[in-house]
């Protein structure tokens, strides 16, 4: 079973420059989670999608963070415009809804605001 | 509110000794509780789950947590350490009873000497 799937890897950019992280959660999974990992700390959710619809973006800075999931499977999310104190890595994790407790993570994508 | 405190930042321990990393959680209703461990570069990855039933509860590469309600505790044990469970271990609580999302601890690394 191929597992949570995350791009890119890697991104480095200025600040007040956009950027834009991909998430292709594991097949049949109806939910997905995007997490931040800032460094040192452990990782805090930003938004919960169940299928297209959003569960909880309580924690998402909505004047610059954005996220979509269109078609219920994979998703995007959207900083614009980055900040310094973005720099983090962004988890995106899935969960079937039999077992919504087990979350499996993707690598992670590290951002590096300059 | 819920919340997660991990009290060891780095816990060093000999191979082949037992090894515990700590946990202590606050929630207002129902707990369920979690252990993921990250290695470098990767994202996390689950090891055991307390939803209900058992207090001692079994997970992966032979770890296991104690569930301990009065203390409000979940400590992550393993009988003999390898030098390859050396890695970043975070806990992570789900106040079911207010329906409320995950939250992570800090993470504490878990270095094993040969």
């Amino acid at each position: 079973e191929a597992g949570v799937a995350q791009s890119p890897r890697y991104k480095i950019i200025e600040k007040r420059q956009s950027v834009a992280f991909w998430c292709n959660p594991i097949s049949g999974h109806a939910t997905l989670y995007w997490y931040q990992q800032i460094l040192g700390q452990g990782p805090k959710l930003l938004i919960q999608f169940q299928n297209n619809g959003v569960v909880d973006d309580s924690q998402l800075p909505k004047d610059r963070f954005s996220a979509e999931r269109l078609k219920g499977v994979d998703s995007t999310l959207k900083i614009q415009p980055a900040k310094l104190e973005d720099s983090a890595v962004y988890l995106c994790a899935s969960s079937n809804l039999a077992e919504q407790e087990t979350q499996y993570f993707g690598p992670g994508t590290r951002l590096l605001v300059l | 509110a819920q919340s997660v405190a991990q009290p060891e930042d780095q816990v060093n321990v000999a191979e082949g000794n037992p090894l515990t990393v700590k946990c202590t959680y606050s929630v207002s209703g129902n707990p369920y509780l979690f252990w993921y461990v990250q290695y470098p570069n990767r994202g996390l990855q689950f090891l055991l789950k307390y939803i209900t039933g058992d207090n001692l509860v079994k997970g992966s590469y032979g770890f296991e947590a104690e569930f301990n309600k009065s203390q409000t505790s979940f400590h992550l044990k393993k009988p003999s350490a390898l030098v390859s469970d050396s890695a970043l271990y975070f806990c992570a609580v789900r106040d079911i009873s207010y329906g409320q999302n995950f939250v992570f601890g800090p993470g504490t690394r878990l270095s094993v000497l040969p």
